[in-house]
């Protein structure tokens, strides 16, 4: 069965630094990884997805993330953090490009923004 | 619609009671799917409509859930005789193409 692992609960950084969230995963076939990120009271929304090809994905908000398939690891970065991404991050792993709704989610970073 | 659209967004139910939770997904979107988040976790997948075909509900925790689509467009998901560890976000989302999918604000749910 596939699981997707978050191995940090909650992160720190100050506003303009960098960032970079952890995501671990383990698929038996290609995986179809996503990142989506949760406001409080909000739904997800999809920050970015990798599905084939190159393996740095760029995503919204200036966020990348890498899939590492040796490692088993799609991390999030972005180089500079802004006080408004302050929020829960989210990876995910989807059973196939064409049913992505069909997801294993980890257990959520909070990301906490110091001014 | 602009988004996909849940209601309520909030509902505190009394243990034992039936509860009916409504998604309106983004208009033409051929998917839909229901999720559950409980405090301090991930979604967690229940259930999955092409059209109003239920083609996956093996997410459903227990004989007490059920999902419907009648019409191919708004869902329902109905909790029966409510618990307390019934109480979570519900979450709804829908999809055009089956890549992206795109969630509601979700309804709380509150079991006492």
């Amino acid at each position: 069965a596939q699981s997707v692992t978050q191995p940090d609960i909650h992160i720190t950084v100050s506003e303009g630094a960098s960032l970079e969230l952890r995501c671990n995963y383990s698929y038996g076939a290609t995986p179809y990884l996503f990142w989506y990120v949760q406001s409080p009271g909000q739904g997800l929304q999809l920050l970015l997805k990798y599905f084939s090809g190159d393996t740095l994905v760029q995503g919204i908000k200036g966020f990348e993330a890498e899939f590492k398939r040796s490692q088993s690891s799609f991390n999030l970065r972005k180089p500079s953090v802004h006080w408004s991404d302050a929020a829960e991050y989210f990876c995910a792993v989807g059973e196939g490009s064409t049913n992505a709704g069909k997801s294993t989610f980890g257990d959520g970073t909070t990301l906490t923004v110091k001014p | 619609g602009a988004g996909v659209s849940q209601s309520p967004r909030y509902k505190v139910a009394k243990r034992g009671q039936d509860v009916a939770l409504r998604c309106d997904p983004i208009s033409g979107h051929v998917s839909l799917f229901w999720y559950q988040q409980a405090l301090g976790q991930g979604p967690e997948f229940l259930t999955y409509f092409q059209n109003e075909a239920q083609l996956d509900k093996s997410g459903l925790p227990s004989d007490r859930f059920f999902a419907e689509r009648p019409e191919g467009s708004v869902s329902t998901l109905k909790i029966q005789r409510t618990q307390q560890e019934d109480s979570a976000v519900y979450l709804c989302a829908s999809s055009l193409r089956g890549n992206t999918i795109y969630f509601g604000e979700g309804s709380w749910l509150t079991v006492v």
